[in-house]
């Protein structure tokens, strides 16, 4: 039983170049996330999809875009990565997006060069 | 936005002993969660408090829900080496609002 999972764990790109980030979920849930996590700011969400078919900016939105691209997949993609970027970024998921109960993937740690 | 200030920042204790740390809030939160973060994981829900003034344990750890509803506090006792991580408290206003999250209490526990 998988969980939540993220690919690929590491990566380096160079300033201007894009990438997208991989998560699917194996729980059916209906709701899922992407956060980043720098250190000390604890954990700020980029953008949601409180269900299949509906996505929504968090917090941090600029410079990223999603994808839902069925329940289980829900994709995190960069289109001009900056130095600021550099970061941690988990994908979660819940059964609703009510619930604060979250399940996070291991993370997918970023390098802007 | 709203701030979740967590305290300590980190922590060195000595296996054995108890921890105590804390979430304290500008504004009222309705639901507080704590989740602890692995080194090299994701986050992992440890307890969930949906009522001003509730104390809930899991094992060896309690958490309370504070009365003003602008506060959290976790505690653990006997610590081990596993207790090793991050934890960060988490506030959410309403069903349906997203998480606020604190920026993290780091735990080392010296065998």
């Amino acid at each position: 039983n998988a969980g939540v999972t993220q690919t690929p764990k590491f990566q380096v790109l160079k300033t201007g170049q894009s990438m997208t980030l991989q998560c699917a979920q194996d729980m059916n849930h209906n709701s899922m996330y992407w956060y980043r996590q720098d250190p000390g700011m604890g954990l700020r969400l980029i953008y949601y999809s409180a269900s299949e078919g509906t996505t929504d900016k968090g917090e941090v939105p600029n410079g990223y875009n999603v994808s839902r691209l069925n329940k289980r997949e829900f994709s995190l993609r960069l289109e001009s990565a900056a130095p600021s970027q550099t970061s941690v970024y988990f994908c979660a998921s819940s059964i609703t997006r009510t619930t604060g109960e979250l399940f996070f993937g291991e993370g997918s740690r970023l390098t802007v060069l | 936005g709203q701030q979740l200030n967590q305290s300590p920042q980190s922590m060195f204790i000595q296996e054995g002993e108890d921890v105590s740390m804390n979430c304290t809030s500008s504004s009222i939160f309705n639901t507080w969660l704590w989740y602890k973060q692995d080194p090299g994981e994701g986050p992992v829900l440890l307890i969930a408090l949906y009522k001003a003034g509730e104390l809930t344990s899991n094992g060896r750890l309690t958490a309370q829900f504070g009365i003003t509803r602008k506060d959290s506090f976790l505690n653990i006792s006997a610590s081990i080496p596993s207790d090793v991580g991050i934890y960060f408290c988490a506030g959410q206003l309403n069903a349906g609002n997203m998480l606020t999250f604190g920026g993290g209490t780091r735990l080392m526990v010296k065998p």
